[in-house]
């Protein structure tokens, strides 16, 4: 069965603070998604990978192929972070499969 | 670029009746994907439009259908309508060079309450 967890379900931290959310999934994949949605639901695609690691400002996303676990770490955290952050999976097909989800909550 | 628009945005509809809900993609983009979310079950893929064809279908029943015209833009219906099909509908479309391996660009959903 394709599915996708995620945790911790829920994050709190001080601004400042190296954050880390983490997903795993249960068979192959052919890419993974994190996704970022804010209060009033938009949501914002982050980051989309296959392989590797990749970067975008504070935001790092790594992908383990072989034990089917995928990261996503924001540097120097800031209350504007503050939002659930989803992981979502392709199972060889375009159709998304998509974990609970991690609401972050940073403190200023 | 214009981004990938949804209306409306909000809906509130009586159990029973129908609704029709629309996704304008990005100017190029091919592939539209609609998704429902709801507290309980969270985001669950409803199906996806390419070239005016439904290419994949998630497990949701017949009441749940769509369409795509020519344009790319796409509709969902849902007709006969459940106190559980209260959820935020999102799409989002993609570019589909028939190739894979392109992220998503999704809208701003349109919010529906049954009543």
């Amino acid at each position: 069965k394709n599915e996708v967890e995620q945790s911790p379900q829920n994050l709190t931290a001080q601004e400042g603070e190296f954050i880390t959310i983490n997903c795993s999934y249960s068979v192959g994949i052919s890419a993974l998604h994190w996704l970022q949605q804010h209060p009033g639901g938009g949501i914002v695609s982050l980051f989309m990978l296959s392989s590797g690691k990749k970067k975008h400002g504070r935001l790092i996303a790594t992908i383990n192929i072989q034990e089917k676990h995928s990261s996503l770490h924001i540097t120097a955290s800031h209350p504007r972070d503050s939002a659930v952050y989803i992981c979502a999976a392709n199972f060889g097909n375009e159709k998304l499969t998509f974990g609970t989800g991690t609401r972050l909550t940073i403190i200023p | 670029k214009a981004g990938v628009t949804q209306t409306p945005r909000y809906l509130i509809k009586t159990r029973g009746q129908q609704v029709t809900l629309s996704c304008s993609p990005i100017s190029g983009h091919r592939s539209v994907s609609w998704y429902q979310q709801t507290p309980g079950q969270g985001l669950q893929f409803l199906f996806e439009y390419f070239s005016e064809t439904q290419r994949n279908k998630g497990n949701f029943p017949g009441r749940f259908s769509g369409r795509q015209f020519s344009n790319s833009r796409s509709e969902m219906n849902v007709s006969t309508l459940e106190l559980g099909d209260s959820a935020l509908y999102l799409c989002a479309s993609r570019y589909d060079p028939g190739t894979r391996g392109y992220e998503q660009y999704f809208g701003p959903g349109t919010r529906l309450t049954v009543t």
